[in-house]
C-alpha cells in the first residue's frame, strides 16, 4: 500500500466525451505526477503538479489538463476524448519536484468507445 | 516516448532460480529505479541507484548501473511464484526541468512453481 488513492477504478466514456479522474497523495507529499499506461507499454509522463502549479508537461496536447488543491489532492481532465486515449491513468505523489522515489496509485483504467 | 528498453520482453524460470533483466537507456540520468507492476495495477517502487553508484542491493533484489554503456540490470535471486510481474526501468533524465520519469517498455516475469 502506497497511500496513494484514485477513483474512479474503471471508467467507459464515448469518443468526444470530457473525463475526470482523481488522485488522493499521499500525507506529506506536495507533487504529484500522472501517466498514461497504454497496453503493452510502460507509463508515459504526463504533467507533473507542484504546490497546485503546472511545473513540468510531458508531449501531450492542451486537452489534458490538471488541477492540484492545496491538500494536495489532484485530478486529471481530458476533454474531447478520443479512441487511443483508453489506457490506465496512473498518478504518482513524491516529497520532492526532482526524480525521486514516486508513490503510485492503483490507477484508473478509461475505455474510450 | 519510450527512454529505452527493457531485455527480454518476457522471462519464464523456476521457482528458485535467478531472474535478470536488463535496462538500456539513451540520455544522461540523476538516477535510475526499478518498478513492479502486478497485472496491471499500480506500480510498486523496487530500488534507486544514482548516477554516481555502480551497484546497490536491497533484499533478493541487486542493481547495478553502467552510465558508460548507458544500461542497469536487475537480479533477483531465489525467485518465488509472488515475484511474478511486470518490471520497469526508469529514469530521472538530468537535462533539467520536472518532466517526470522516462518508462522503458518493462519485462513480463513469469515464475513456475
Amino acid at each position: 500500500e502506497t497511500g496513494v488513492t484514485q477513483s474512479p477504478t474503471h471508467l467507459i466514456k464515448t469518443r468526444g466525451q470530457q473525463v475526470t479522474l482523481r488522485c488522493s497523495s499521499q500525507s506529506g507529499h506536495n507533487t504529484v505526477s500522472w501517466y498514461q499506461q497504454a497496453l503493452g507499454q510502460g507509463p508515459q509522463f504526463i504533467f507533473q503538479y507542484y504546490r497546485e502549479e503546472e511545473n513540468g508537461r510531458g508531449n501531450f496536447p492542451p486537452r489534458f489538463s490538471g488541477l492540484q488543491f492545496p491538500n494536495y489532492s489532484s485530478e486529471l481532465n481530458v476533454n474531447a476524448l478520443e479512441l487511443d486515449d483508453s489506457a490506465l491513468y496512473l498518478c504518482a505523489s513524491s516529497l520532492f519536484v526532482s526524480g525521486e522515489t514516486q508513490y503510485f496509485g492503483p490507477g484508473t483504467r478509461l475505455l474510450v468507445l | 516516448s519510450q527512454q529505452g528498453e527493457e531485455d527480454p520482453q518476457a522471462l519464464s524460470i523456476q521457482e528458485g532460480e535467478n531472474a535478470t533483466m536488463n535496462c538500456s537507456y539513451k540520455t544522461s540520468i540523476n538516477n535510475l529505479q526499478w518498478y513492479r507492476q502486478n497485472s496491471g495495477r499500480g506500480l510498486v517502487h523496487l530500488i534507486l541507484i544514482r548516477s554516481n553508484e555502480r551497484e546497490k542491493h536491497s533484499g533478493r533484489l541487486r542493481v547495478t548501473l553502467d552510465t558508460s554503456k548507458k544500461s542497469s540490470s536487475l537480479l533477483i535471486t531465489a525467485s518465488r511464484a509472488a515475484d511474478t510481474a511486470s518490471y520497469f526501468c526508469a529514469t530521472d533524465d538530468s537535462g533539467g526541468g520536472a518532466d517526470g520519469l522516462t518508462f522503458g517498455k518493462g519485462t513480463h516475469l513469469i515464475i513456475q512453481p
